[in-house]
């Protein structure tokens, strides 16, 4: 079966540095998606992964192992509106999103 | 309109009622996806379709159909509601059907008593 695995819940300090881990099998491979959801909103798209490396964009990072089924999301100089659940997404050899169930990220002061 | 819209914001149902969840985008996208959001999942795909005239079922599409009469409108309706189809439904749309992002409307959250 088709399987994306990440941490339930994750707790950061404003002004701190978070990484997110983002495990997958998958069915075919064909690129790697990065939302951001916050509570009672719809999910917004913040980064893509295709090939291995690491992709920044401003204050936040997403990397991507292939070999490894891996990925990450990291987020700088973390901002109380920082809290939100991440959603990780792997795109199958049906070009179908697989989702993750999210990582819902606490921000405390 | 901007992006894309569903209609109703929510709704509470009795059980055995059907129920149409409307989604419109205006930004000529030729793919479009309605997804279900439980608490503790990730988001499951039921419906969507590649492009104006044709859909296909998604991981989760029983008591569901969905219609694609034309590029902006992919309305899901359910004919008859359960208590398990309670949930948060999403429209989202992207150009194509293969790699392109994907842009979600607000959601309808549908309660079935």
């Amino acid at each position: 079966g088709q399987n994306i695995d990440q941490p339930t819940e994750m707790t950061a300090t404003e002004g701190a540095i978070v990484q997110i881990n983002c495990t997958y099998q998958t069915s075919g491979f064909n690129g790697l998606f990065w939302y951001q959801q916050h509570a009672g909103e719809a999910p917004t798209f913040l980064s893509y992964n295709v090939l291995d490396g690491l992709e920044e964009k401003g204050r936040f990072s997403s990397f991507l192992s292939r070999s490894k089924g891996y990925s990450y999301l990291l987020l700088k100089e973390l901002q109380m509106k920082d809290s939100a659940s991440y959603l990780c997404a792997v795109t199958d050899s049906n070009y179908q999103l697989i989702w993750g169930a999210g990582t819902k990220l606490i921000i405390k002061p | 309109i901007a992006g894309i819209t569903q209609a109703p914001t929510s709704q509470i149902l009795a059980a055995g009622r059907r129920m149409t969840l409307r989604c419109t985008q205006d930004m000529r996208h030729n793919a479009m996806y309605w997804y279900r959001q439980d608490l503790g999942l990730g988001l499951r795909l039921i419906h969507y379709s590649n492009t104006a005239g044709t859909t296909g079922k998604g991981e989760v599409p029983d008591g569901y159909s969905v219609s694609r009469a034309n590029t902006d409108d992919f309305p899901l309706t359910l004919a008859s509601a359960v208590p398990s189809q309670t949930s948060v439904y999403f429209c989202a749309s992207s150009l194509t059907v293969s790699t392109d992002t994907q842009y979600f409307g607000p959601g309808t959250r549908l309660t079935v008593l």
